[in-house]
């Protein structure tokens, strides 16, 4: 399964966009690069996904690199309640089994 | 609501003694999986369903069973329950690739 490498941490203040990074640099044709999070004491939640075009839903955008090689997802405008840790993934559309492999993830620390 | 339910959310019990934690969604979805969450590890997939009677393997499986007799309940069974399945157990279901998995809210097992 191709890898994913996100930083352990970071701090954004609240009301201030938030830009998440990720490298995927070993990710092949097939993969979907998946956003999920998890509050504190709290289930993953999904964010977002896309494959090669810049994504938007109603929680965040995603920005992936024109080689896939990296992507970035954006929150406009972060609040306290966006405090997590956010877990980029790639799946692989051919796996049949549809498993999430998670890493450490990026802890999202919002600052009043 | 869509959601994924889990019972019980905490449980402690003592080593050898049989448990089951239900998962029960009520979306229709076919595949659906168990995670542990350990510090430090992240969450590894125990077991995965594709459809009702149809089950394997995940990355963990060892000392848990399960069975997907109907299509909305995924339960996992502790037969001989050990201080090392101490953790964080999550559900999961989804449509299928690349869909979102939706989590449940987790149960905390303890084994003394």
């Amino acid at each position: 399964d191709a890898k994913t490498t996100q930083p352990n941490s970071m701090e954004s203040n609240e009301e201030e966009p938030v830009h998440l990074p990720c490298n995927h640099s070993t990710i092949s044709g097939t993969d979907y690069i998946h956003w999920y999070r998890q509050l504190p004491s709290q289930g993953p939640e999904y964010v977002i996904h896309g494959l090669t075009s810049n994504v938007n839903n109603r929680m965040a955008s995603l920005a992936i690199a024109e080689d896939r090689k990296s992507s970035t997802l954006i929150l406009h405008r972060a609040t306290l309640r966006d405090a997590a840790v956010y877990y980029c993934i790639l799946r692989d559309l051919m796996d049949s089994n549809y498993q999430l492999i998670w890493g450490a993830g990026t802890k999202l620390i919002i600052k009043p | 609501e869509a959601q994924v339910t889990q019972n019980p959310r905490y449980l402690i019990t003592v080593t050898g003694k049989k448990l089951t934690v239900t998962c029960s969604q009520n979306m229709n979805h076919e595949y659906m999986s168990w995670y542990r969450q350990d510090p430090g590890l992240g969450l590894r997939q125990i077991y995965y369903s594709m459809n009702v009677e149809v089950t394997d393997k995940g990355d963990v499986p060892e000392g848990y069973k399960v069975s997907r007799k109907e299509k909305r309940n995924f339960p996992l069974i502790l037969e001989s329950p050990s201080p090392n399945q101490t953790s964080l157990y999550f559900c999961a279901s989804s449509l299928g690739q690349p869909n979102e998995q939706f989590f449940g809210p987790g149960t905390r097992l303890t084994v003394l």
